[in-house]
């Protein structure tokens, strides 16, 4: 079985840029998470989509964004670049809300210059 | 807030020595508990999980015992490898009235090297 897969696995980006990071869960999920790991800030949750709807967001700006797609793939947007945007994305899935275990793909490394 | 809070780390232990992480959490209700590791380069795997009190995880020699009392989830082997080089994380995954927040909140990770 095919775990979560993320893509692409290196984004170099420059400040004020905009960065579009993909996921596709494990087949039969429906909830997908984002989290940031970013040096020595340990991982933050981003967002929580489930079937199709966002279910929770962590403390993040705006400009952090996302939706997911009718096949439960996900896709996270990050607009106005900062430096400290630079960082792990990780995207998590789960069978649904009544899930309590994640599953976690290898992550999308997103520098900004 | 949810809270989890993790030994202070690096930990370097020598091949077969006993390994203690500790892991104590702060949360409304009854969450979830789990541990994750991270090798180099990758991203998280699940290594074990409880889900209400007294309840042990296990998973590759991996234990921990969930502890309502002590609000604690200490992460136990008896006989650690060089492959079990890695960062674990503490989690837990928080609920109201039933109802998952979804979002699982993490310890600050604690780095482990095993020495052959």
């Amino acid at each position: 079985e095919a775990g979560v897969t993320q893509s692409p696995t290196h984004l170099i980006k420059t400040r004020g840029q905009q960065a579009t990071l993909r996921c596709s869960p494990i087949s039969g999920h429906t909830s997908v998470y984002w989290y940031q790991q970013a040096l020595g800030l340990g991982l933050q949750f981003l967002l929580w989509y489930d079937e199709g709807e966002e279910r929770n967001r962590g403390n993040f700006p705006p400009r952090f964004s996302g939706r997911q797609f009718p096949n439960y793939s996900s896709e996270l947007n990050v607009n106005a670049l900062e430096l400290e945007d630079s960082a792990l994305y990780l995207c998590a899935s789960s069978l649904g809300t009544g899930s309590y275990e994640q599953y976690f793909g290898p992550g999308t490394r997103l520098t900004v210059t | 807030g949810d809270s989890v809070t993790q030994m202070e780390g690096p930990v370097t232990l020598s091949e077969e020595a006993f390994l203690t992480i500790n892991c104590t959490y702060t949360a409304t209700g009854y969450p979830s508990l789990f541990w994750y590791v991270q090798y180099p380069g990758e991203g998280l795997q699940l290594l074990l999980k409880a889900t209400k009190a007294d309840d042990k995880g296990s998973n590759k020699g991996f234990e921990a015992t969930y502890r309502k009392e002590t609000t604690s989830f200490h992460l136990e082997k008896g006989s650690v490898q060089v492959s079990d080089s890695a960062v674990y994380f503490c989690a837990l995954s928080a609920f109201a009235g039933g109802t998952s927040y979804g979002k699982l909140t993490f310890g600050q990770g604690t780095i482990l090297t095993v020495h052959p």
